[in-house]
Formats: structure tokens, C-alpha cells, sequence
């Protein structure tokens, strides 16, 4: 049972581009999470999505952001214009349910770096 | 203040100290995590707490929930055991199933 899965490792984007974030749940799990972790700081919840549906986007910034976790396929964190402090590593969870105390399971993590 | 603060900041230590790394939190929480991060590396879920004391290997977690407190043991610390360990709280929220982390502890160990 593959773990999740998070791609590209590593991107790195110009001012002005757009950048997308692919999170691969861990097989059975309908929820996901992203999480952001800027240098030198802690991590901070970004939006938590069930397939299909948003059920909390408000750690995510109201421009330029947005995710998705369509029916078929991987959970989609896109940042659109990206700016120099987008650049952090960006951390998917994944849960196969909410409950008290679920745990969840994180992604090695996609390193965006904007010049 | 931040709702989660973890102590120390940074710890050095020799190789084979018992290494104790403490979090503290100011909101109800239905559940505690404490996780580590390699660097450059994912992250990695230790323990998921609500209540009381879990071992895994050479890692102890203990939590006491009427203080608002929990610890992270390491016994008889190796070189590897050298990353960030960040503690995360899940508010008590039905719906908003929100983690709070802290910032997280950086240890060393020396060999």
C-alpha cells in the first residue's frame, strides 16, 4: 500500500507563473489536507477537501490559490502568479475518515522555489 | 502567543542521552501528534495521543491533558535520531478538523 504520494519533489517557477501541486492520497482515503511550511517557520493548515468538495479552505490565502480533490484522480493545490513568498515546501495529509483523534498521513512534501 | 509552543528550540546532545522535548497548548484538542521532520525530508507521523502514554521503540509519548502538556522521550539517543520534531493539536471541532503545529523542536545528536 503506497504511501501518499506528492509530485513534482520539486518545482521551480519564475514570478508570474503558474504553479500546480499533485497529491495522491493513500488508497481508501477521501480526505486530504495541505499544509505550508515557509523557511524557517512552522507548518500552517491551508485547506482540508473531501472528494469533490471544499470543507475548509480558510488557512488559504483568498488570491491567486486554489485546490481541488476532483472524483478521479490526484488532489490539485494550484497557485496561480506566483510570487517570490510562495516559496515554501507545501505538505499533503491524507485520512480515510473524520473522527476523534484520526490520524493522518503525510506526503514527502513539494518544494516550490519562485525566482 | 502561539496556541502550541514546544520547548526547547534547538537541543544538542551526546549520543545515548535521554532526550525530553515538551509541548504545551492553550486550546481544547481532541487529539495531539508529534511528528518528525529529516531535513530536506517529508514529514513522519510518531504518535497520535489523547490521552495517557504510548511507546515505540525508544520513543515515549506522554500527555497529560488536565495541564495541557506533552512530552516526547527519546532513550539512549543515536546520530540518526538528529531532526525536527513538531508537535500538532486537533482542536475539539466536529467539523473544523483544523492542526495547530508548533514549531518544532531542532535536535542534534552527537556522535
Amino acid at each position: 500500500n503506497a504511501g501518499v504520494m506528492q509530485n513534482p519533489r520539486h518545482l521551480v517557477r519564475r514570478r508570474g507563473q503558474e504553479a500546480r501541486l499533485r497529491c495522491s492520497p493513500m488508497k481508501g482515503h477521501s480526505h486530504v489536507y495541505w499544509y505550508r511550511q515557509l523557511p524557517e517557520e512552522g507548518l500552517k493548515f491551508m485547506v482540508y477537501l473531501q472528494k469533490e468538495n471544499i470543507i475548509d479552505e480558510s488557512g488559504m490565502p483568498k488570491e491567486r490559490f486554489s485546490a481541488e480533490f476532483p472524483k478521479e484522480g490526484p488532489s490539485i493545490l494550484r497557485i496561480q502568479q506566483v510570487v517570490r513568498g510562495d516559496s515554501a515546501a507545501y505538505f499533503c495529509a491524507s485520512s480515510p475518515l473524520v473522527g476523534v483523534g484520526e490520524t493522518q498521513y503525510f506526503g514527502p512534501g513539494t518544494r516550490l522555489l519562485v525566482l | 502567543k502561539n496556541e502550541v509552543e514546544q520547548s526547547p528550540q534547538n537541543l544538542t546532545a551526546q549520543e545515548g542521552e535521554f532526550i525530553t522535548i515538551n509541548c504545551s497548548y492553550s486550546v481544547g484538542i481532541s487529539a495531539l501528534h508529534w511528528l518528525q521532520q529529516h531535513p530536506g525530508g517529508g514529514i513522519v507521523s510518531l504518535f497520535m495521543l489523547s490521552s495517557g502514554k504510548k511507546k515505540h521503540g525508544r520513543l515515549i509519548a506522554t500527555i497529560n491533558i488536565q495541564e495541557k502538556h506533552s512530552s516526547l522521550h527519546i532513550t539512549a539517543s543515536h546520530p540518526r535520531d538528529s531532526a525536527v520534531y513538531i508537535c500538532a493539536v486537533r482542536r475539539s471541532m466536529n467539523r473544523d478538523d483544523k492542526i495547530i503545529f508548533g514549531k518544532g523542536t531542532r535536535l542534534h545528536i552527537l556522535p
